[in-house]
């Protein structure tokens, strides 16, 4: 693995099931985020990570989870799917926020549909 | 509240010089990034700004006043593959990033 990696790449979901979007990375960074894209608006946060074993919530938590047991892997849940949940879903990793320029770098993204 | 503003869409000359503009306003202030996301992929880190003054990086040059809430980004010699959404997002105080939500930018022969 060279940085950081999504899977599913793309998603097709009936309402109501349960859907856990994976993300590694191994870049041994301690911060880990998830930000939905939708069209018309900037990158959202969902949930973050700044270091294993913590997780916090961004802007748009509702309908989301997150665990972070170790440094790579930050997998998000949809616990029951609705149609709101169909967007664009980005990965990224960083240096611990508060250090220096934390720039984020990003996974190719999830295109989940929720019907 | 916090807000990042950006134009929508902006439409340039390949070979031509374009800027695109970005104003935040944000409970405090860590630092300014931008980023490049080609249609369909990844944003991608361009720049980062935490004090006033121009940064520049080849082609590509970025700009801050903190006491303005300003930054813009600066694309010389526009290339077609220049064409794509730019990102301006800003640190705030608890070092979140608070996004703009991009200007696309096309790319004329």
């Amino acid at each position: 693995i060279a940085g950081i990696t999504q899977a599913p790449t793309s998603q097709i979901l009936a309402a109501g099931r349960r859907m856990t979007l994976r993300c590694t990375q191994d870049m041994r960074h301690n911060a880990m985020y998830w930000y939905r894209q939708d069209l018309g608006l900037g990158l959202r946060l969902i949930h973050y990570s700044n270091t294993a074993g913590t997780t916090g919530k961004g802007e748009v938590p509702d309908g989301y989870s997150v665990s972070r047991a170790n440094t790579d892997d930050f997998p998000l849940t949809l616990a029951s799917a609705v149609p709101s949940q169909t967007s664009v879903y980005f990965c990224a990793s960083s240096h611990l926020p508060g250090l220096g320029g934390n720039e984020q770098f990003f996974g190719p993204g999830t295109r989940l549909t929720v019907l | 509240g916090q807000n990042i503003d950006q134009p929508t869409e902006m439409t340039a000359t390949e070979g031509a010089i374009v800027q695109i503009n970005c104003t935040y306003q944000t409970s405090g202030f860590n630092g300014l990034f931008w980023y490049q996301q080609h249609a369909g992929e990844a944003p991608t880190f361009l720049s980062y700004n935490v004090l006033d003054g121009l940064e520049e990086k080849g082609r590509f040059s970025s700009f801050l006043s903190r006491s303005k809430g300003y930054s813009y980004l600066l694309l010389k010699e526009l290339q077609m593959k220049d064409s794509a959404s730019y990102l301006c997002a800003v640190t705030d105080s608890n070092y979140q990033l608070i996004w703009g939500a991009g200007t696309k930018l096309i790319i004329k022969p």
